[in-house]
């Protein structure tokens, strides 16, 4: 029979646009926060990570932002290009080196 | 480049047989972590290990998954007798398990359809 996926929430931005893809993490407790991306046919990718003792952390293109009075979590990604068309996924790990619980995805669709 | 490795990619095989998978963590990290992923569950934990030490296997059925690290260069999930339900992705990630740094580097993972 016909199996029903996930509809995963999607994010339609025109190359050049910048981007923000929202997260929200359950634990209050949760210490550190990560963004991996995810290409069809591969693995997680490492983009950005922060610890909750910070609001804010930038890389190359890319920015995170960290609301814990809101328990909110945004990825930016500035000048959006093709290549950034993936899955994203926020991730929260409630204790210093362990593990690290995955939220639900965002697929970032890049029109050329 | 340090990767970590998954074997195999892909695997087809038949209700009640068993399955292994294999991953070989980065050279130096010593936790190693387990994932399904599914369209319905997303990526989902399975067990990890510190130190070749089994540290959280809670979300592994019991009854037909077992997770080994025979040593520090080969971390193996068994599925024994395998079921359609357990197609999925399932993938391995290892990382230095400092509390410094705890980023995961993941596998290209080993996709299984069980028929």
């Amino acid at each position: 029979g016909e199996s029903v996926g996930l509809h995963l929430p999607t994010l339609s931005v025109q190359e050049g646009d910048n981007s923000i893809i929202n997260c929200a993490y359950s634990n209050s407790a949760s210490d550190y926060f990560i963004w991996y991306k995810q290409e069809s046919g591969k693995g997680p990718q490492f983009i950005i990570d922060i610890r909750s003792n910070m609001d804010k952390r930038q890389g190359q293109r890319v920015t995170v932002l960290l609301n814990k009075t809101v328990k909110h979590l945004s990825l930016q990604i500035a000048a959006t290009q093709p290549g950034d068309s993936a899955v994203y996924f926020c991730a929260e790990s409630p204790t210093a080196g362990g593990k690290l619980i995955f939220g639900q995805g965002t697929e970032l669709s890049v029109k050329p | 480049d340090a990767r970590v490795t998954q074997t195999p990619r892909h695997k087809v095989t038949e209700m009640g047989q068993e399955v292994t998978m294999r991953c070989q963590p980065i050279l130096g990290h010593n936790t190693v972590f387990w994932y399904r992923q599914t369209m319905m569950q997303g990526l989902e934990l399975l067990a990890y290990f510190r130190n070749r030490a089994p540290l959280d296997d809670s979300g592994m059925p019991k009854d037909r998954f077992s997770a080994e690290m025979p040593d520090a260069t080969l971390a193996t999930l068994k599925i024994q007798p395998s079921e359609p339900r357990d197609s999925a992705v399932y993938f391995c990630a290892s990382g230095l398990g400092d509390s410094t740094n705890e980023k995961l580097f993941f596998g290209s993972g080993t996709q299984l359809s069980v028929l």
